[in-house]
């Protein structure tokens, strides 16, 4: 199974911050990456897909990159409605897998 | 846009078989570009991957739940289900279902609201 290690779990930041946020896969995976945001109660919502393509009606300041082994997701300006949990996924090998999450808190 | 919704018990008996319906309101199963999956979350826990069924019929699970889940597809319903059997408390969980659209970067771009199943007696 590919292992998907997230980093930080967690965080704390303020509006308007830069936030990073990285996903380390134990194999090659290519750019079979996507990113999840998942709010309290609510199912996950695709952010990104290909390691790098934002999806339709995610805001710009959402971005992703890295192929192979190392991405990363970066959320610039951070507004309120941005904290959440994160989480990474990846479609390259059965069984599918997920990362950790990352929480990203208020300061 | 795809719509998916999940139904069933929200109540299971440890020892008995979980069993979800995820109805395929907007969309439809027999799309070839579509897998149809379950995944699941543990109350405060990350996601699991459960499996897919392809509207062939063909499916992949994860070996985590050794061997005791089951994914089916009923094309004329334009639905798919899940079973798990012999569950127990480890089992609780909100169960999603979601559309794994196989093109480009492969995402779950549709999901279900969720459904919480608890294993208690």
């Amino acid at each position: 199974d590919i292992q998907l290690t997230q980093s930080p779990s967690s965080l704390s930041a303020s509006v308007g911050d830069r936030v990073t946020i990285t996903c380390r896969a134990s194999q090659n995976i290519i750019t079979y990456l996507n990113w999840y945001q998942q709010k309290p109660g609510k199912a996950p919502k695709v952010l990104m897909s290909a390691a790098s393509s934002l999806q339709g009606g995610v805001p710009s300041r959402f971005s992703g990159s890295g192929s192979g082994t190392d991405f990363s997701l970066i959320i610039s300006n951070l507004q309120p409605e941005d904290f959440a949990t994160y989480y990474c996924q990846q479609t390259y090998s059965i069984p599918l897998t997920f990362g950790g999450g990352t929480k990203v808190e208020i300061k | 846009q795809v719509q998916l919704q999940e139904s069933g018990p929200g109540l299971v008996k440890p020892s008995e078989t979980l069993s979800l319906t995820c109805t395929v309101a907007v969309g439809s199963v027999t799309n070839p570009t579509d897998y149809w999956c379950w995944v699941r979350q543990p109350p405060g826990k990350g996601l699991e991957w459960i499996g897919y069924v392809y509207h062939s019929g063909k499916t992949n699970y994860n070996p985590s739940l050794q061997s005791r889940a089951t994914i089916s597809a009923d094309t004329s319903r334009n639905q798919f289900s899940l079973k798990v059997t012999s569950v127990t408390a480890a089992d609780t969980a909100v169960y999603y279902c979601a559309r794994w659209y196989y093109v480009s970067g492969r995402p779950f771009d549709s999901w279900g609201q969720g459904m919480l199943v608890t294993v208690s007696s």
